[in-house]
């Protein structure tokens, strides 16, 4: 069955950086594509990006776009998110989501979610 | 980007309701949109997708319409395991956005 389990909580301080990360199973990993997106306490959701993992191309969110990077590891089925710079209003549950092979699917799996706490 | 509004932003219904939920774009996303429901403590969870198509496993009293701007979500029977909160999202164009929610709350 398909599983997407993400790496535990982290604290972390300001202008630190964290990485997460996502390790797939149950499918073939580089048939699908892979986003993250995240939660702060109480709000919504944001999108932050998408890793394509058959070539590991990147597409960013412009909000993101200077402090994120996402990388797969084909050989274990893990991507990563690493985020840089931290803040405060970083703190949130980030989510990696698979998307279905279809064309407009949505995300059919997602992780369990890693929060992560920017706390001086 | 892409905005999505969502309304209501909540409501209250009975079990047994009919609960509609709109999903307004500023520009036309065709039919690329789809539908999520978030539980407490929970991730999200497919609905919907390609606007319309019913996610495998999904109870058939939720429903989808529309396209370019303007989707609905339906539930034409509100069971208790309904109550959580709806996010649509639009796959046309990145970045990929998300509406801000409706709570489906007890009445």
């Amino acid at each position: 069955q398909v599983q997407l389990v993400q790496s535990g909580a982290e604290v972390k301080k300001p202008g630190a950086s964290v990485k997460v990360s996502c390790k797939a199973s149950g499918y073939i990993f580089t048939n699908y594509y892979m986003h993250w997106v995240r939660q702060a306490p109480g709000q919504g959701l944001e999108w932050m990006g998408i890793i394509k993992p058959s070539g590991g191309s990147t597409t960013y969110a412009q909000k993101f776009q200077d402090r994120v990077t996402m990388t797969r590891d084909t050989s274990t089925t893990t991507v990563y998110m690493e985020l840089s710079s931290l803040k405060s209003e970083d703190t949130a549950v980030y989510y990696c989501a698979r998307e279905g092979r279809d064309a407009y699917s949505g995300y059919d799996y997602w992780g369990q979610g890693t929060l992560v706490t920017v706390s001086s | 980007a892409i905005q999505l509004t969502q309304f209501p932003s909540s409501l209250s219904a009975s079990v047994g309701d009919r609960v509609t939920i709109t999903c307004r774009a500023s520009q036309g996303v065709s039919s690329a949109l789809a539908w999520y429901q978030q539980k407490p403590g929970k991730g999200p969870k497919l609905l919907i997708y390609d606007a319309s198509s019913l996610e495998s496993g999904v109870p058939s009293r939720f429903s989808g319409s529309g396209s370019g701007t303007d989707f609905t979500l339906t539930i034409s029977s509100l069971q208790p395991e309904d109550f959580a909160i709806y996010y649509c999202q639009q796959f046309n164009t990145y970045p990929l956005t998300f509406g801000g929610g409706t709570k489906v709350e007890i009445k």
